[in-house]
């Protein structure tokens, strides 16, 4: 039972570069989501997925697209990278009720 | 809008003390309220979820408590210790969407 899986853990990119972060889970969770986090502020919610075959913006979309692609995997992608997507990117999934679990993250730097 | 504000920024307390940590919510319309630890460099681990009907949750030398009248809850640490440093980031469900803080850093000291 790995939780929930996350590659690559480190990627630098050049500005206009495309990417995709993968992202597993192996709890047969219902939701997953896709975070960034950028210091001093909190995570904020990027895309998230309620359920296999539903996708939905959350609070900073714009830049990326996801793929729920069953219900194990949700990955993001950044189509032209810009030096403002350098950022810490988590993974999470959760069943109703429970606390999200995390991913561990990956660091990404756009130069 | 739904906002969640940590306060301290950050602490540091000499090991062994007891300690509180604070939240604050602008919307009381909340599904629960989770409390979460980070470790440099690493993910988030959670530890301790409260429901939107629930006053508290235990956990160890973790106690966390919810007051959604006055949009407050507080994560109190029992007996700290230097493992205990960390980040701890408060994060609001509503409806799926997690709105978090910007976390308390904090820091025991042998």
């Amino acid at each position: 039972n790995a939780g929930v899986t996350q590659t690559p853990k480190f990627q630098v990119l050049k500005t206009g570069q495309s990417m995709t972060l993968q992202c597993a889970q192996d709890m047969n969770h219902n939701s997953m989501y896709w975070y960034r986090q950028d210091p001093g502020m909190g995570l904020r919610l990027i895309y998230y997925s309620a359920s296999e075959g539903t996708t939905d913006k959350g609070e900073v979309p714009n830049g990326y697209n996801v793929s729920r692609l069953n219900k194990r995997e949700f990955s993001l992608r950044l189509e032209s990278a810009a030096p403002s997507q350098t950022s810490v990117y988590f993974c999470a999934s959760s069943t109703l009720d429970r606390p999200r679990v995390f991913g561990p993250g990956t660091r990404l730097t756009v130069l | 809008k739904q906002e969640v504000t940590q306060i301290p920024a950050a602490l540091s307390v000499p090991e062994g003390e007891n300690l509180v940590l604070n939240c604050s919510f602008t919307d009381s319309a909340i599904y629960n309220l989770q409390w979460f630890r980070q470790d440099p460099g690493k993910g988030l681990t959670s530890l301790l979820l409260i429901q939107s009907s629930q006053r508290e949750q235990t956990s160890g030398r973790l106690n966390a408590s919810l007051d959604k009248s006055s949009g407050r809850s507080t994560l109190y640490i029992a007996a700290s210790q230097p493992g205990d440093s960390a980040t701890y980031l408060c994060a609001v469900d509503s409806n799926y969407q997690l709105i978090w803080g910007a976390g308390t850093k904090l820091i025991i000291k042998p």
